[in-house]
């Protein structure tokens, strides 16, 4: 248990569908990552929270959209996927206000679009 | 852009130590390095970090070179749960860059 918890666990959408993913953490951090990890291929950072405000979007598309309505608290909107969507979403929190931080993962969410 | 390079993969005999090197040649003086572990399909875990010293904790040690251009990571008494992907990372700015890591194999 590493205080990252990401429901679902799974999830199988189709591309018309309209799905949220959820992380939550109950480590008091200020900061929350979402992170894309496709077959085979290393972690892509999609984006990052601090202190509830987006401060990274690495080039995602529009149909991936995040939210942070506290710092507790991460959702990820999807909508109009495609078959290449699917991956291994991985929420991650930390405490980003030091010289080093320790990210915290949650067990992901494997998403497949048919 | 990926700031560290590791080997693709490595076998360890199981009770062996496990030796995992990482180059991080381009590392700025108030960089920490990282590593974390990946059992498939979950999150990655955090090991252990370093900053220019030599770090020990329960799951492993961290030799960090003196010109900290390149760190090994050592399991000292490899588990067959010992099996998975190890990264070795490098923060910059607010991004913590995940490369392809070490797929370390422990055999029976």
């Amino acid at each position: 248990e590493t205080g990252v918890t990401q429901t679902p666990r799974h999830l199988v959408m189709g591309m018309t569908n309209k799905k949220s993913l959820k992380c939550e953490q109950h480590l008091g951090h200020n900061a929350m990552y979402w992170y894309k990890q496709s077959a085979k291929k290393p972690l892509e950072l999609m984006f990052v929270y601090s202190l509830e405000e987006r401060v990274e979007n690495n080039s995602v598309p529009s149909r991936f959209s995040p939210e942070c309505p506290n710092s507790s608290h991460l959702f990820l909107h999807l909508h109009t996927l495609q078959p290449e969507d699917s991956a291994l979403y991985l929420c991650a929190s930390s405490q980003g206000d030091t010289s080093w931080e320790k990210l915290f993962f949650g067990s992901g969410t494997q998403l497949s679009v048919l | 852009d990926a700031k560290t390079t590791q080997p693709p993969s490595m076998d360890c005999a199981e009770g062996r130590a496990a030796n995992l090197p990482c180059n991080h040649s381009t590392i700025s003086g108030n960089e920490y390095v990282y590593w974390y572990r990946q059992i498939h399909s979950q999150g990655p875990q955090y090991i252990i970090h370093g900053l220019k010293n030599n770090e020990t904790n329960e799951m492993a040690s961290l030799i960090i070179t003196e010109d900290r251009k390149s760190s090994t990571l050592i399991l000292p008494h490899a588990t067959l749960r010992d099996t998975a992907v190890y990264y070795c990372i490098v923060k910059g700015g607010n991004q913590f860059y995940f490369g392809t890591g070490t797929s370390l194999t422990v055999i029976p």
